[in-house]
């Protein structure tokens, strides 16, 4: 149980593209979902919060207004990165917790983006 | 905000050897210590967690401890396998009663099983 899908898994685009990462919760349902972000060789670090129905709270430093964030349902959130430039190329991942509360998160498999 | 320490970066042990990795939290808000595992190219992979009100957990060859009296926790292996080489991270966040906050994590022990 507790499984998280994140699609797709490996994006190439040119520089101005936007790009929608989707992340879904297979077999529960997830108020909050978070989006991190991972540089090679270094930690997660966490960009915004989403729950679902609410606009999402982002933390300092990450602009929404670049990195727009969708949580309509229960089982999905969605991320996408507007006008992508090269230093946007991350391993972006997200992660779900379930209804309720206090409990675990769990994380997809990432998405590895890279802007030409 | 929350700042997570963890120690060592890298740590290689024998095969069947022990392997401990240490972290350290700032926020004494914080209630909720959750430990990963990452292969590469892949997400993290939730390995044993524990709350403040619970001093050790263990399940197998894992186990943590928590002291929250010095901000502490620690993640200890035994009998380390090949399969257990991986990068592991420490987390810390703070529970509320309205629902989960994000992880603040350390910056992660690439853990090498000697075989």
């Amino acid at each position: 149980g507790a499984v998280v899908s994140q699609h797709p898994s490996w994006v190439i685009c040119k520089s101005g593209t936007s790009v929608k990462i989707e992340c879904r919760s297979l077999d529960f349902q997830a108020t909050t979902m978070f989006w991190y972000r991972q540089f090679p060789k270094q930690s997660l670090m966490l960009m915004a919060t989403s729950n679902e129905g609410s606009k999402a709270t982002y933390e300092q430093g990450v602009e929404k207004d670049k990195f727009l964030i969708n949580h309509a349902s229960l089982t999905l959130s969605t991320l996408t990165v507007t006008s992508a430039h090269p230093e946007d190329s991350s391993f972006y991942i997200c992660s779900a917790s379930w209804t309720g509360g206090n409990q675990p998160q769990h994380f997809g498999d990432g998405t590895r983006l890279s802007i030409l | 905000g929350e700042n997570v320490e963890q120690h060592p970066s890298t740590l290689s042990v024998q095969e069947g050897d022990s392997a401990v990795i240490k972290c350290t939290y700032s926020d004494s808000a914080s209630n909720y210590f959750p430990w990963y595992k990452q292969e590469l190219g892949k997400g993290p992979q939730l390995i044993i967690d524990i709350r403040s009100n619970v001093g050790e957990k263990k399940d197998q060859r894992i186990a943590v401890t928590l002291n929250k009296t010095a901000k502490h926790f620690s993640l200890h292996i035994t009998e380390t396998q090949p399969e257990d080489s991986a990068v592991y991270f420490c987390a810390a966040s703070a529970y509320s009663g309205g629902g989960a906050d994000g992880l603040t994590f350390g910056k992660g022990t690439h853990l090498i099983i000697q075989p």
